[in-house]
């Protein structure tokens, strides 16, 4: 069965530094989101991209952040200057459709330093 | 804002017996989506419900979506120690575009042997 991969599982960074998290989404999806759920705290939309463009994105997802396909596979996620309130786990997610289950990857657990 | 929220917050039955959990949201939406998360892993679909649909069914799930009091129900029957897990209602509001879900603060299920 399909399924969304993401790698790093988990990444250490010190505070300041760049990360980049990266999803491989299911093959014939068009449509790709990444979330992030704080320790304990709900999961929280950050941005969903679409034609190689950025279709929506939430007050979190800042210019701090930035998303990329950069080849027919890949979908990333780029944190630059990354700060203590960045820890989290990073979940990529993707869909067939506008409407409908997304398939969400095992996530990256981020720890920042 | 939307929002998702579920109660109760944690739910602890023992095996055999049904598990009822139940999730209110504040604006108009498409669809609603139930998910499951077990500890520290990513997130697995299990049944959504469109905004025109009363109750579904899906094995041993029932969902029932109340469209004027904006709540939906999940009911897990004859639960499993497999089925502890935390469960979340997630909302699609999307005018046009990919989705964005939001998600609730999520019920943490434990089933005992």
């Amino acid at each position: 069965e399909p399924e969304v991969t993401q790698t790093p599982s988990h990444q250490v960074t010190q505070m300041g530094q760049e990360v980049i998290l990266r999803c491989v989404p299911i093959s014939n999806h068009l449509y790709f989101y990444w979330y992030r759920q704080i320790l304990g705290q709900k999961v929280e939309f950050l941005v969903s991209f679409y034609n190689n463009e950025i279709s929506e994105k939430s007050e979190i997802f800042d210019d701090q952040f930035s998303v990329e396909r950069p080849d027919g596979s890949n979908f990333t996620l780029k944190i630059r200057s990354t700060k203590l309130e960045d820890s989290a786990m990073y979940f990529c997610a993707s869909s067939s459709g506008t409407v409908g289950e997304q398939f969400f990857g095992p996530g990256t657990r981020l720890t920042v330093l | 804002s939307q929002q998702g929220e579920e109660d109760p917050q944690a739910l602890s039955i023992q095996e055999g017996e049904n598990a009822t959990m139940n999730c209110s949201y504040k604006t108009s939406i498409n669809n609603l989506q139930w998910y499951r998360q077990n500890s520290g892993r990513g997130l697995v679909h299990l049944i959504l419900i469109r905004s025109n649909e009363r109750e579904k069914h899906s094995g041993r799930l029932r969902v029932t979506l109340d469209t004027s009091k904006k709540s939906s129900s999940l009911l897990i029957t004859a639960s499993r120690a497999a089925d502890t897990a935390s469960y979340f209602c997630a909302t699609d509001a999307s005018i046009q575009g990919a989705q964005k879900l939001v998600f609730g603060q999520g019920t943490r299920l434990t089933i005992n042997p």
